[in-house]
Protein backbone atom coordinates (compact mmCIF):
# COMPACT_ATOMS: atom_id res chain seq x y z
CA UNK A 1 0.00 0.00 0.00
CA UNK A 2 0.54 3.74 -0.01
CA UNK A 3 2.94 5.14 2.45
CA UNK A 4 2.55 8.77 3.88
CA UNK A 5 4.79 11.28 5.23
CA UNK A 6 4.19 14.90 7.01
CA UNK A 7 6.10 17.40 7.40
CA UNK A 8 6.89 18.82 9.66
CA UNK A 9 6.15 16.66 13.04
CA UNK A 10 5.61 19.86 15.40
CA UNK A 11 5.01 23.44 14.77
CA UNK A 12 4.98 26.66 16.96
CA UNK A 13 3.72 29.82 15.98
CA UNK A 14 2.90 33.13 17.32
CA UNK A 15 -0.74 33.82 16.98
CA UNK A 16 -0.99 35.72 13.62
CA UNK A 17 1.36 33.75 11.72
CA UNK A 18 1.47 31.91 8.64
CA UNK A 19 2.28 28.02 8.34
CA UNK A 20 2.57 25.47 5.56
CA UNK A 21 1.87 21.58 6.19
CA UNK A 22 3.35 18.97 3.83
CA UNK A 23 1.84 16.08 2.86
CA UNK A 24 4.34 13.35 0.39
CA UNK A 25 2.76 10.03 -0.64
CA UNK A 26 4.73 6.98 -2.18
CA UNK A 27 2.34 6.73 -5.10
CA UNK A 28 -0.79 8.05 -6.74
CA UNK A 29 -3.31 8.78 -4.96
CA UNK A 30 -7.41 9.17 -6.64
CA UNK A 31 -8.73 10.87 -2.95
CA UNK A 32 -6.81 12.85 -0.60
CA UNK A 33 -8.36 14.52 2.51
CA UNK A 34 -6.99 16.77 5.29
CA UNK A 35 -8.37 16.61 8.99
CA UNK A 36 -7.66 18.74 12.12
CA UNK A 37 -7.81 16.38 14.94
CA UNK A 38 -8.62 18.91 17.71
CA UNK A 39 -7.86 18.78 21.77
CA UNK A 40 -11.00 16.27 22.27
CA UNK A 41 -9.96 13.91 19.63
CA UNK A 42 -12.58 15.00 17.42
CA UNK A 43 -11.40 14.83 13.58
CA UNK A 44 -12.81 17.42 11.68
CA UNK A 45 -13.24 17.48 7.79
CA UNK A 46 -10.81 20.70 6.16
CA UNK A 47 -10.48 19.46 2.29
CA UNK A 48 -11.21 16.96 0.22
CA UNK A 49 -9.16 17.54 -2.26
CA UNK A 50 -7.11 14.75 -5.01
CA UNK A 51 -6.01 17.51 -7.25
CA UNK A 52 -6.03 21.67 -7.79
CA UNK A 53 -6.36 24.47 -5.14
CA UNK A 54 -9.58 24.71 -2.88
CA UNK A 55 -9.69 27.72 0.03
CA UNK A 56 -11.75 27.47 3.17
CA UNK A 57 -11.60 31.23 5.05
CA UNK A 58 -8.02 31.20 6.16
CA UNK A 59 -6.98 27.66 5.01
CA UNK A 60 -6.45 26.97 1.66
CA UNK A 61 -4.79 23.41 0.37
CA UNK A 62 -3.02 22.18 -3.12
CA UNK A 63 -2.68 18.95 -4.34
CA UNK A 64 0.10 18.33 -7.24
CA UNK A 65 -0.98 14.84 -7.84
CA UNK A 66 1.87 14.32 -10.56
CA UNK A 67 4.19 14.80 -7.85
CA UNK A 68 2.26 12.84 -5.45
CA UNK A 69 2.32 15.75 -2.67
CA UNK A 70 -0.43 18.30 -0.89
CA UNK A 71 0.08 21.64 0.76
CA UNK A 72 -2.63 23.05 3.43
CA UNK A 73 -1.47 26.64 4.38
CA UNK A 74 -3.05 28.82 7.50
CA UNK A 75 -2.73 32.39 7.61
CA UNK A 76 -3.15 34.33 10.32
CA UNK A 77 -3.22 31.36 12.60
CA UNK A 78 -5.50 31.70 15.62
CA UNK A 79 -4.46 29.35 18.88
CA UNK A 80 -7.91 27.63 17.97
CA UNK A 81 -6.61 26.26 15.00
CA UNK A 82 -3.91 24.32 17.48
CA UNK A 83 -3.98 20.26 17.32
CA UNK A 84 -3.21 18.02 14.81
CA UNK A 85 -3.16 18.04 11.14
CA UNK A 86 -3.48 14.77 9.35
CA UNK A 87 -3.97 13.67 5.40
CA UNK A 88 -4.90 11.03 4.69
CA UNK A 89 -5.10 9.26 0.93
CA UNK A 90 -6.54 6.13 -0.87
CA UNK A 91 -6.06 4.60 -4.39
CA UNK A 92 -8.57 2.68 -5.86
CA UNK A 93 -9.53 -0.77 -4.12
CA UNK A 94 -7.90 0.35 -1.11
CA UNK A 95 -8.71 2.10 1.70
CA UNK A 96 -7.52 5.30 3.39
CA UNK A 97 -3.88 5.94 4.54
CA UNK A 98 -2.94 7.86 7.39
CA UNK A 99 0.11 10.29 7.53
CA UNK A 100 2.00 10.37 11.26
CA UNK A 101 0.41 13.99 11.23
CA UNK A 102 1.51 17.25 12.10
CA UNK A 103 0.97 18.60 16.05
CA UNK A 104 0.38 22.56 15.61
CA UNK A 105 0.34 24.97 18.75
CA UNK A 106 -0.60 28.20 18.23
CA UNK A 107 0.52 30.73 21.24
CA UNK A 108 -1.15 33.47 22.55
CA UNK B 1 -28.99 15.79 12.96
CA UNK B 2 -27.01 13.81 10.58
CA UNK B 3 -23.84 13.03 11.59
CA UNK B 4 -21.94 9.85 13.59
CA UNK B 5 -22.59 8.84 17.02
CA UNK B 6 -20.31 6.58 19.25
CA UNK B 7 -20.83 5.50 22.88
CA UNK B 8 -19.79 5.36 25.12
CA UNK B 9 -17.25 8.30 25.13
CA UNK B 10 -15.08 6.24 27.96
CA UNK B 11 -14.77 3.04 28.71
CA UNK B 12 -12.84 1.21 31.43
CA UNK B 13 -12.46 -2.98 30.66
CA UNK B 14 -11.17 -5.80 33.31
CA UNK B 15 -8.53 -7.80 32.20
CA UNK B 16 -10.03 -10.90 30.17
CA UNK B 17 -13.23 -8.99 29.50
CA UNK B 18 -15.23 -8.20 25.81
CA UNK B 19 -16.31 -5.05 25.49
CA UNK B 20 -18.26 -3.38 22.83
CA UNK B 21 -18.07 -0.27 21.13
CA UNK B 22 -20.85 1.41 19.45
CA UNK B 23 -20.91 3.19 16.02
CA UNK B 24 -24.30 4.68 14.75
CA UNK B 25 -24.44 6.51 11.45
CA UNK B 26 -27.95 8.38 9.83
CA UNK B 27 -25.58 9.70 6.76
CA UNK B 28 -26.84 7.00 4.56
CA UNK B 29 -23.07 5.71 4.02
CA UNK B 30 -22.42 2.66 2.38
CA UNK B 31 -19.05 1.97 3.87
CA UNK B 32 -18.02 2.27 7.57
CA UNK B 33 -14.63 1.82 9.37
CA UNK B 34 -12.91 1.03 12.74
CA UNK B 35 -9.44 3.29 13.43
CA UNK B 36 -7.30 3.24 16.75
CA UNK B 37 -5.37 5.28 17.87
CA UNK B 38 -2.83 5.24 20.48
CA UNK B 39 -1.02 8.63 22.10
CA UNK B 40 0.98 11.25 19.87
CA UNK B 41 0.08 8.71 16.91
CA UNK B 42 -1.56 8.08 13.35
CA UNK B 43 -4.82 6.33 12.74
CA UNK B 44 -4.76 2.37 11.96
CA UNK B 45 -7.36 0.77 10.37
CA UNK B 46 -8.62 -2.04 12.74
CA UNK B 47 -11.88 -3.27 10.29
CA UNK B 48 -13.87 -1.61 7.67
CA UNK B 49 -17.24 -2.77 5.64
CA UNK B 50 -18.14 -1.47 2.27
CA UNK B 51 -21.68 -3.03 2.40
CA UNK B 52 -24.10 -4.70 4.57
CA UNK B 53 -23.23 -8.10 6.12
CA UNK B 54 -19.34 -7.69 5.00
CA UNK B 55 -16.56 -6.54 6.22
CA UNK B 56 -12.83 -6.98 5.89
CA UNK B 57 -9.57 -6.79 8.50
CA UNK B 58 -7.62 -3.92 8.28
CA UNK B 59 -3.54 -3.91 9.32
CA UNK B 60 -4.62 -4.60 12.56
CA UNK B 61 -7.36 -6.64 13.29
CA UNK B 62 -5.80 -9.00 15.49
CA UNK B 63 -8.07 -9.59 18.93
CA UNK B 64 -11.00 -7.52 17.31
CA UNK B 65 -14.36 -8.04 15.48
CA UNK B 66 -17.19 -6.65 14.01
CA UNK B 67 -20.72 -7.09 12.52
CA UNK B 68 -22.72 -5.21 10.02
CA UNK B 69 -26.25 -6.29 10.14
CA UNK B 70 -27.33 -2.71 9.46
CA UNK B 71 -26.43 -0.36 7.17
CA UNK B 72 -26.35 2.22 10.38
CA UNK B 73 -24.57 0.21 12.86
CA UNK B 74 -20.90 -1.28 13.06
CA UNK B 75 -20.40 -1.66 16.31
CA UNK B 76 -16.69 -3.40 17.22
CA UNK B 77 -15.61 -5.85 19.39
CA UNK B 78 -12.57 -5.54 21.59
CA UNK B 79 -11.99 -9.17 22.84
CA UNK B 80 -9.42 -10.64 25.67
CA UNK B 81 -7.19 -11.68 23.07
CA UNK B 82 -6.17 -7.90 22.38
CA UNK B 83 -2.96 -7.46 24.86
CA UNK B 84 -2.84 -4.32 24.47
CA UNK B 85 -6.70 -2.50 23.79
CA UNK B 86 -6.10 0.58 26.17
CA UNK B 87 -6.39 3.29 22.87
CA UNK B 88 -8.52 6.15 21.40
CA UNK B 89 -11.05 4.54 18.88
CA UNK B 90 -12.04 6.03 16.29
CA UNK B 91 -15.61 5.24 13.77
CA UNK B 92 -15.81 6.70 10.31
CA UNK B 93 -18.54 6.49 7.21
CA UNK B 94 -18.43 7.66 3.72
CA UNK B 95 -19.90 7.43 0.66
CA UNK B 96 -17.59 4.81 -1.39
CA UNK B 97 -14.21 5.36 -1.55
CA UNK B 98 -15.13 9.36 -1.04
CA UNK B 99 -14.92 11.72 1.87
CA UNK B 100 -14.65 10.27 5.14
CA UNK B 101 -16.48 11.28 8.89
CA UNK B 102 -15.45 10.97 11.49
CA UNK B 103 -17.44 9.83 15.32
CA UNK B 104 -16.13 11.66 18.25
CA UNK B 105 -14.55 8.45 19.22
CA UNK B 106 -14.18 6.45 22.60
CA UNK B 107 -11.73 6.26 24.71
CA UNK B 108 -11.26 2.75 25.86
CA UNK B 109 -8.40 1.97 29.18
CA UNK B 110 -7.80 -1.33 30.59
CA UNK B 111 -7.38 -1.49 34.26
Amino acid sequence: GIQVEQSPPDLILQEGANSTLRCNFSDSVNNLQWFHQNPWGQLINLFYIPSGTKQNGRLSATTVATERYSLLYISSSQTTDSGVYFCAGVNYGQNFVFGPGTRLSVLP
Amino acid sequence: DGGITQSPKYLFRKEGQNVTLSCEQNLNHDAMYWYRQDPGQGLRLIYYSQIVNDFQKGDIAEGYSVSREKKESFPLTVTSAQKNPTAFYLCASSSRVDTQYFGPGTRLTVL
